[in-house]
């Protein structure tokens, strides 16, 4: 079945910048999605990507897909503490239904 | 404008009870969707519905759980004769369903405790 795989933690200092990857299985993917999620809160939507797209820069976020290697990457420049996070990759699964397949997360600890 | 809406956002229960979680989706979503977001672990797909029905019900994990949407908004999610491996947080979301986009937008979950 499709899978989606993320790194369980990233820990950065701020001011740094932060790389979060995700891996997938479904290489008919149309939509990519990073989602974050802070502490006893809903998932917020922080940007996607279409998969004829390589990057997609949207102030400190940058998207990166290999679509080769189903590699997906987000990039959030200038890190701050408020950015520490859950952060969601998702994955608009092909099969006819518009379900999403997620990793299990990346925690994102940010130090001073 | 409002978002998507959950109630409730807690809930305590025993072993063997039934519950209701419902979900109010963004004014004008057709698409609407239930996920479960077990500790430390992913988001994990239930079920979906395109206005009142369910076509893909292929993630509800046994025939205790079912769900129901009326007048292509509000659903409820029905967990009857509730066990401890269902205490999870479940998550709904909607989607305009326009374009090919089909962004979910979520809510803030349901936190289920089951003792």
């Amino acid at each position: 079945g499709e899978d989606v795989e993320q790194s369980l933690f990233l820990s950065v200092r701020e001011g740094d910048s932060s790389v979060i990857n995700c891996t997938y299985t479904d290489s008919s993917s149309t939509y990519l999605y990073w989602y974050k999620q802070e502490p006893g809160a809903g998932l917020q939507l922080l940007t996607y990507i279409f998969s004829n797209m390589d990057m997609k820069q949207d102030q400190r976020l940058t998207v990166l897909l290999n679509k080769k290697d189903k590699h997906l990457s987000l990039r959030i420049a200038d890190t701050q503490t408020g950015d520490s996070a859950i952060y969601f990759c998702a994955v608009m699964f092909s099969g006819g239904y518009n379900k999403l397949i997620f990793g299990a997360g990346t925690r994102l600890a940010v130090h001073p | 404008g409002a978002g998507v809406s959950q109630s409730p956002s807690n809930k305590v229960t025993e072993k063997g009870k039934d519950v209701e979680l419902r979900c109010d989706p963004i004014s004008g979503h057709t698409a609407l969707y239930w996920y479960r977001q077990s500790l430390g672990q992913g988001l994990e797909f239930l079920i979906y519905f395109q206005g009142n029905s369910a076509p893909d019900k292929s993630g509800l994990p046994s025939d205790r759980f079912s769900a129901e949407r009326t007048g292509g908004s509000v659903s409820t999610l029905t967990i009857q004769r509730t066990q401890q491996e269902d205490s999870a947080v479940y998550l709904c979301a909607s989607s305009l369903l326009s374009g090919n986009t089909d962004t979910q937008y979520f809510g803030p979950g349901t936190r289920l405790t089951v003792l």
